[in-house]
């Protein structure tokens, strides 16, 4: 079965970077695209953008342009999503996400804090 | 980019009542790439439909979706007491995907 298993809970200070990993398994690596959302506490779902894995092509939102990257190492089947400059408002749940091309298989989710 | 605004915020309903919610696109969303998730607190978002009215794996058929262009429509035919939750419709026919903000089903 398709499974989404990302890195634990980060604390990280204002101007800091985070990065964020996601090992997939049940599935070949290379056949979907990789996703990341995130979601504030309270708040709703927001789409940060995607790779796909078999490039390296990646497509980010609008309003991450710069700050983040996302990255991909086929050898171990593992999506990598980056955001720097930290802001308090970044304190939120990342999840990765894949599908065909619907968000069809979710990792568990990656609370980072910002927090000084 | 496309915004999606959903309707109403909150619908306060009860079991065994039948639930429609909204979505309306700023935008055609091209080939009714649309879909709806629920999401429980401390979970992740489940996939229900897709392709504005296909249901997804292991979705139990009271879940249908239906619209195309800028106006879709999540119904529950008959609600349980699981389905109380928030719902989620996401466009992703665009280059840059977009979520609503969300309708949140309550007791």
């Amino acid at each position: 079965q398709v499974q989404l298993v990302q890195s634990g809970a980060e604390v990280e200070n204002p101007g800091a970077s985070v990065k964020v990993s996601c090992k997939a398994s049940g599935y070949t690596f290379t056949d979907y695209y990789m996703h990341w959302v995130r979601q504030a506490p309270g708040q709703g779902l927001e789409w940060m953008g995607w790779i796909n894995p078999n490039s390296g092509d990646t497509n980010d939102a609008h309003l991450f342009r710069g700050r983040v990257t996302i990255t991909r190492d086929t050898s171990i089947s593992t999506a990598y999503m980056e955001l720097r400059r930290l802001r308090f408002d970044d304190t939120a749940v990342y999840y990765c996400a894949t599908g065909d091309p619907h968000l069809e298989y979710w990792g568990q989710g990656t609370l980072v804090t910002v927090s000084s | 980019e496309i915004v999606l605004t959903q309707s109403p915020g909150t619908l306060p309903l009860s079991p065994g009542e039948r639930a429609t919610l909204s979505c309306r696109a700023s935008q055609s969303v091209s080939n009714s790439y649309l879909a709806w998730y629920q999401q429980k607190l401390g979970q992740a978002p489940r996939l229900l439909i897709y392709g504005a009215s296909r249901r997804a794996t292991g979705i139990p058929d009271r879940f249908s979706g239906s619209g195309s262009g800028t106006d879709f429509t999540l119904t529950i035919g008959r609600l349980e007491p699981e389905d109380f939750a928030v719902y989620y419709c996401q466009q992703y026919g665009s280059s840059q995907w977009t979520f609503g903000q969300g309708t949140k089903v309550e007791i």
